[in-house]
């Protein structure tokens, strides 16, 4: 069976410019999420998806951070602009639908650094 | 506030060493424990997973993990540890609305 896909793996760009993430999730998973892990720190929620549409985007900085996942398979993280703190590794994770256990299957991240 | 504390940031043990690594939460109701573990370079892998029932889990990898209600707590042991086991650990609960992860334990293993 297939993991997540995440790409790219890495990215470097300079403050107030945007830059996109993508995330493949296991097929069948209906639950999406993408995780902000800083150096040094445990993964924070962004935001979590149920197929295409939005459960909860709590913690999501919605004034630079967007994120969509269309005919709720794929799904992209968008940061538009950029700042120096936006530096870590983003996280994406899927699970099942209605999987009491709420067990999540992470990808490998993309590492962002932004200078 | 629901909250994950690791307290050690770096332990390293000699291979074949027993293994201890702690976690303690904050949640007013029994929540939903896991141990995942992340190589470098890789995403989260589940290690091992409590709910309810028997308070002592196995998990993977040779892995086992004790909930103690009394104490919060719910610490990861491991009775030899394979030089592959170097990596992060991170602890979680999930209290049916979200997870919340600690901010890991780093694991040296040295020969």
């Amino acid at each position: 069976e297939a993991g997540v896909a995440q790409s790219p793996r890495y990215k470097i760009i300079e403050k107030r410019q945007s830059v996109a993430f993508w995330c493949n999730p296991i097929s069948g998973h209906a639950t999406l999420y993408w995780y902000q892990q800083i150096l040094g720190q445990g993964p924070k929620l962004l935001i979590q998806f149920q197929n295409n549409g939005v459960v909860d985007d709590s913690q999501l900085p919605k004034d630079r951070f967007s994120a969509e996942r269309l005919k709720g398979v794929d799904s992209t993280l968008k940061i538009q602009p950029a700042k120096l703190e936006d530096s870590a590794v983003y996280l994406c994770a899927s699970g099942l639908l209605g999987s009491p256990y709420n067990e999540q299957f992470f990808g490998p991240g993309t590492r962002l650094t932004v200078l | 506030a629901q909250s994950v504390t690791q307290p050690d940031i770096h332990i390293t043990v000699s291979e074949g060493a027993s293994l201890e690594l702690r976690c303690n939460y904050s949640y007013g109701a029994t929540p939903y424990l896991f141990w995942y573990v992340q190589s470098p370079g890789q995403g989260l892998q589940l290690l091992l997973k409590y709910f309810s029932g028997d308070t002592l889990v196995q998990g993977i990898k040779g892995f086992e993990a004790e909930f103690k209600r009394s104490q919060s707590s719910f610490n990861l042991r491991k009775p030899s540890v394979h030089w592959s086991d170097a990596a992060e650990y991170f602890c979680a609960v999930f209290t049916g609305n979200q997870f919340y992860f600690g901010t890991g334990t780093s694991l040296t293993v040295i020969p």
